[in-house]
């Protein structure tokens, strides 16, 4: 079935640098594309970046291109999230799930616990 | 970037009441409108994929409809579990955009 596990999140002042990991087991990770959506406190969920099985292909978010940047390391069977020039409106619980193929529609199943960044002086 | 908007932001609904939440896209995503539960404290679950495809586990008594721009989620009969925000997604073009939720209250 599949389980994810995120990691990484903490205080950071704004301006910094945090990455954040997303170990999954129970399922062949390579096969799949992974995602990463926040959720600001008491706010909705906001999709940010996804990357393809094999890596070769990422999207984002205008609100975070050019500052983050998703990767994986399908030896590891991880996913991360490495978030440059964080801002205060960057804190949240930032998730990872996997994109399961239903038929050739697209489908976030499962999702991980979430990790909690905040970005404060 | 395709815009979701779901109304209403909240309700308020008896046991054994039927509802109705709904999802109004920017722009045609055929049926590609996933469908998620998220309970306080919790990671999102899958609901519905494709606009009426209901997943395994999930109870008969959600069901979804809609294609285009306009789609439904529907629950039949009110349990107590089922209060929860609700989130529609496209899934047709990225950025994969969320609505902005349904909080769905008990009475």
């Amino acid at each position: 079935e599949g389980q994810l596990v995120e990691s990484g999140g903490g205080l950071v002042q704004p301006g910094g640098s945090l990455r954040l990991s997303c170990a999954a087991s129970g399922f062949t990770f390579s096969n799949f594309w992974m995602h990463w959506v926040r959720q600001a406190p008491g706010k909705g969920l906001v999709w940010l970046s996804r990357v393809k099985g094999d890596g070769s292909d990422t999207s984002y978010a205008d609100s975070v291109k050019g500052r983050f940047t998703i990767s994986r390391d399908n030896a590891k069977n991880t996913v991360y999230l490495q978030m440059n020039s964080l801002r205060a409106e960057d804190t949240a619980l930032y998730y990872c799930a996997r994109d399961g193929d239903y038929g050739g529609y697209s489908r976030f199943d499962p999702w991980g616990q979430g990790t909690l960044v905040t970005v404060s002086s | 970037d395709i815009q979701m908007t779901q109304s209403p932001s909240s309700l308020s609904a008896s046991v054994g009441d039927r509802v109705t939440v709904t999802c109004r896209a920017s722009q045609s995503i055929r049926n590609h409108l996933n469908w998620y539960q998220q309970k306080p404290g919790k990671a999102p679950m899958i609901l519905i994929v494709a606009a009426s495809s209901l997943q395994g586990g999930v109870p008969s008594r959600f069901s979804g409809s809609g294609s285009g721009t306009d789609f439904t989620l529907s629950i039949s009969s009110l349990q107590p579990e089922d209060s929860a925000t609700y989130y529609c997604q496209q899934s047709y073009r990225t950025p994969y955009t969320f609505g902005q939720g349904t909080k769905l209250e008990i009475k």
